[in-house]
């Protein structure tokens, strides 16, 4: 089945403890992207990738760090989390003629 | 600047009633626009896009959407309406720098029986 899969999908940890939220998708696909939703302000791009070993930033890339070292990952790391990175974090990768997105299940990241 | 604008934050209809979520967008360039849906806890799900061609296009579930350029338009639409309809529908369109995609803030739909 073709799918983006993220891990893990709750997560609760505490003020600049490391962490990474790791994004796989099964499709040979060479752009993926990150998002985070929040209320009210839909979602936003954190950061994308065209292919292996390129990267650059969206929208709101402050705090984050991104790496393609192989086509299916893409993973997502907070250096040093943030309360206010606490949101719902979206992996996605799309395919040839930039159709339609797939999405991963959403990571449900809270930093206390 | 691109963006996105759903000017609604909730759209009710009743079952078996027509629907449309309403969105405007702002791009340089040609747009390309999409529309998703969203289940509780669950990812967004494509449902349609328009690129190029006929301004109305058909997606997933009986839903579609019409291109208006001059209005810089793209509203979802739906003939019936159905109770399961109801979620949280996201407009989206890939910007200016064409690797970028830009979200709206989303609509709740609520059908009620």
């Amino acid at each position: 089945e073709a799918q983006v899969t993220q891990n893990p999908r709750y997560l609760i940890t505490v003020t600049g403890k490391k962490l990474t939220v790791t994004c796989s998708q099964n499709m040979n696909h060479e752009y993926m992207s990150w998002y985070r939703q929040d209320p009210g302000l839909g979602l936003r791009q954190i950061y994308y990738s065209m292919n292996v070993e390129v990267t650059d930033k969206g929208d709101v890339p402050e705090g984050y760090k991104v790496s393609r070292k192989e086509k299916r990952n893409f993973p997502l790391i907070l250096e040093s989390p943030s309360p206010n990175q606490t949101s719902l974090y979206f992996c996605a990768s799309i395919g040839p003629g930039f159709q339609g997105y797939t999405f991963g299940s959403g990571t449900r990241l809270t930093v206390v | 600047a691109q963006s996105v604008a759903q000017p609604e934050d909730q759209v009710n209809v009743a079952e078996g009633n027509p629907l449309t979520v309403k969105c405007t967008y702002s791009v340089s360039g040609n747009p390309y626009l999409f529309w998703y849906v969203q289940y509780p806890n669950r990812g967004l799900q494509f449902l349609l896009k328009y690129i190029t061609g006929d301004n109305l296009v058909k997606g997933s579930y009986g839903f579609e959407a019409e291109f208006n350029k001059s209005q810089t338009s793209f509203h979802l639409k739906k003939p019936s309406a159905l109770v399961s309809d109801s979620a949280l529908y996201f407009c989206a369109v890939r910007g200016g720098n064409f690797n970028k995609f830009y979200f709206g803030s989303g609509t709740k739909l609520n059908v009620k029986p």
